[in-house]
């Protein structure tokens, strides 16, 4: 089967730097992507990392270790806007399985 | 560009009714999704198509859910007869190609918000 593991909560202050975990099971993987989601929102897609390394994207980078089963998500100087649910999926053949989610709140 | 258009926005049914959704995804876009989100989780993928066949439905609870793409373009997911575990909000989304790479960035609509009663 598969399985994603993400915190279910982070807090953190406005222009700090946060960081979301995600570690997975899953057979034929392909790659791992991110979404963001604001409350009653659609998710928007952030990132998406096919090999191991960093991709950076503005304020936002998304790193992959696929021989750890492990990537992240991090977000530089947070803004109170930043506040939202944010998703690892993972790329399974042509359809993406998604995780719980992380809620994330800014605080100023 | 449009975005990924759904319909209706919102519906309150009683359990043992059917209801129906509508996706219309972005132009040109030959896969469309439809996902179930529950309060407090993830989309869960209940079926996908690739032009106007089904690719995946292995996650579709076949006895009450139905789902056609005509056309290859416009999509409606079916419930019938709705139950209380039901109630969650259904996302359309669109790609344009299928592979695991980046092009598969999936477009998700507004969803529609069910509460079955």
């Amino acid at each position: 089967g598969q399985s994603l593991e993400q915190p279910s909560e982070v807090t953190a202050v406005e222009g700090a730097i946060v960081q979301i975990n995600c570690t997975y099971q899953t057979s034929g993987f392909y790659g791992l992507s991110w979404y963001q989601q604001h409350d009653g929102g659609a998710p928007t897609f952030l990132s998406y990392n096919a090999l191991d390394g960093l991709e950076e994207t503005g304020r936002f980078s998304s790193f992959l270790s696929r021989s750890d089963s492990y990537g992240y998500l991090l977000l530089q100087e947070l803004q109170m806007k930043d506040s939202a649910s944010y998703f690892c999926a993972v790329h399974q053949g042509g359809k993406l399985i998604f995780g719980q989610g992380t809620e994330l709140s800014v605080k100023p | 560009e449009a975005g990924v258009a759904q319909s209706p926005r919102y519906k309150i049914i009683e359990k043992r009714q059917s209801v129906a959704f509508w996706c219309n995804p972005i132009s040109g876009h030959a896969t469309l999704y439809w996902y179930q989100q529950i309060l407090g989780q993830g989309p869960k993928l209940l079926i996908q198509f690739q032009n106007n066949g089904v690719v995946d439905d292995s996650q579709l609870p076949k006895d009450r859910f139905s789902a056609e793409r005509l056309k290859g373009v416009d999509s409606t997911l079916k419930i019938q007869p709705a139950k209380l575990e039901d109630s969650a909000v259904y996302l359309c989304a669109s790609s344009f190609v299928v592979a695991g790479g980046p092009g598969n960035e999936q477009f998700f609509g507004p969803g529609t918000r069910l509460t079955v009663l």
